[in-house]
């Protein structure tokens, strides 16, 4: 089974701290996203890539960066923590050219901003 | 116009009956549909994609599909109380060449069926 793990389940930052989300799939998928989902609103994607180094932005980048210098993982920077950017955070991939595209998630990271 | 609309619910059936649950989508969003399933604090899983008009069947779930109309259906037969979650629809933007399988989510319906 396609397993995507996210570093902590839980985290609590304080405003303007500077905060990495990790995340790291086994499976040697090409594609790998960063989501945030918030009630109401569904998920939305903040960045995403298709191959190491190579990263785009999604609707909702402002005040995110990404990184990726091995295949497996994909990293999510919130450069300088707000409040605004408490969420929940899922990181996903998939395998590039599969019939669905089937996006498989990881547990999710429920970031906490005070 | 939201890309993905979903009618936002919460939807409540009794066990046994089947429950609807419906997706509008824009002009930017095109070729693949799909379902994903959450429950309660655990991340979504695919259960349904459907990528041309009619009707796909799987088990007691059909996705329906009317490209037509931009609307999207997920059916759930004989609905059971562990299919309460909340129901994502999603699908991929149009754009030149490979969507690199970026999705465009609705905001979720929860679906509760109640014993």
């Amino acid at each position: 089974d396609v397993k995507v793990t996210q570093s902590s389940r839980y985290l609590v930052k304080r405003t303007g701290e500077k905060v990495f989300l990790e995340c790291v799939q086994d499976m040697d998928h090409e594609n790998m996203f960063w989501y945030r989902q918030d009630p109401g609103l569904g998920l939305r994607l903040i960045y995403f890539s298709y191959d190491v180094k190579m990263k785009e932005k999604g609707d909702i980048p402002e005040g995110y960066s990404v990184s990726r210098e091995k295949k497996e993982r994909f990293s999510l920077i919130l450069e300088s923590a707000s409040t605004n950017q408490t969420s929940m955070y899922l990181c996903a991939s998939s395998q590039r050219g599969s019939a669905d595209e089937k996006l498989f998630f990881g547990s999710g990271t429920q970031l906490s901003v005070l | 116009q939201k890309e993905v609309e979903q009618n936002s619910g919460p939807l409540s059936v009794p066990e046994g009956a089947i429950a609807s649950l419906n997706c509008t989508y824009s002009d930017r969003v095109s070729q693949s549909f799909f379902w994903y399933r959450q429950y309660s604090g655990k991340s979504p899983e695919l259960i349904m994609s459907i990528y041309s008009n009619g009707d796909k069947e799987d088990g007691r779930f059909t996705a329906q599909l009317n490209k037509a109309s931009q609307y999207v259906s997920l059916l759930i037969r004989d609905s059971q109380p562990s299919d309460s979650a909340t129901y994502l629809c999603a699908g991929t933007r149009n754009a030149g060449g490979t969507s690199y399988g970026k999705l465009t989510f609705g905001q979720g319906t929860i679906l509760t069926v109640h014993p």
